[in-house]
């Protein structure tokens, strides 16, 4: 079962827009983290946001972070072509050091 | 650095017929992962290796075996492959510190077809 799950699943948004997705998951974490998969490649990883932190930046990027509602929300601030890829939120298991689980991810489209 | 390295990149492969998948990392990295992704899922993990001498099972470990050569290569093996293996096969590393891991580096995946 997938831990995490991204909403919404497609958004599609034109260069200088922002892109905002959310990640809520079911049980207490560590920490959650963000990843981007361009079409036919490996995940790379975006940003770790520690389970005692509310908010993080990196860049164009702004992750929060909301224990109480099991949630986090990535925005993609002046999005570009070059950020049509999927997302994904990835939450680890703090009784088995290591492990990540990924949802299904939020497949962002960025027209010119 | 390379990063992390799998080979082969494709394969086509009959049911019944077995193949290792290789993967390597340069990041000096005590951890390692097996991910499959089927199309419009996210990435379930099949076997991990927390560090070199232990592996476990993940979420979808049936019908695979891994080893742990060393500290740089973690290798997947399918015994006898079925049409539902049919997936994209990632291998990942990480590092970790106390109790937190940190970014996992993933390679750029081998797509498997089983006929």
């Amino acid at each position: 079962s997938q831990q995490g799950e991204e909403d919404p699943q497609a958004l599609s948004i034109q260069e200088g827009e922002n892109a905002t997705m959310n990640c809520s998951y079911k049980t207490s974490i560590n920490n959650l983290q963000w990843y981007r998969q361009n079409s036919g490649r490996g995940l790379v990883h975006l940003i770790l946001i520690r389970s005692n932190e509310r908010e993080k930046h990196s860049g164009r990027l702004r992750v929060t972070l909301d224990t109480s509602k099991k949630s986090s929300s990535l925005l993609i601030t002046a999005s570009r072509a070059a950020d049509t890829a999927s997302y994904f939120c990835a939450t680890d298991d703090p009784d088995s050091w290591g492990k990540l689980q990924f949802g299904a991810g939020t497949q962002v489209v960025v027209t010119p | 650095n390379a990063g992390v390295t799998q080979t082969p990149k494709f394969q086509v492969l009959k049911t019944g017929q077995s193949m290792t998948l290789q993967c390597a990392q340069d990041m000096n990295h005590n951890s390692m992962y097996w991910y499959r992704q089927d199309p419009g899922m996210g990435l379930r993990l099949i076997y991990y290796s927390a560090s070199e001498g232990t592996t476990d099972k993940g979420e979808v470990p049936n019908g695979y075996n891994v080893s742990r050569l060393n500290k740089r290569e973690f290798s997947l093996r399918l015994e006898s492959a079925a049409p539902s293996q049919t997936s994209v096969y990632f291998c990942a590393s990480s590092e970790f510190w106390d109790i937190y891991y940190g970014e996992q580096f993933f390679g750029p995946g081998t797509r498997l077809t089983v006929l």
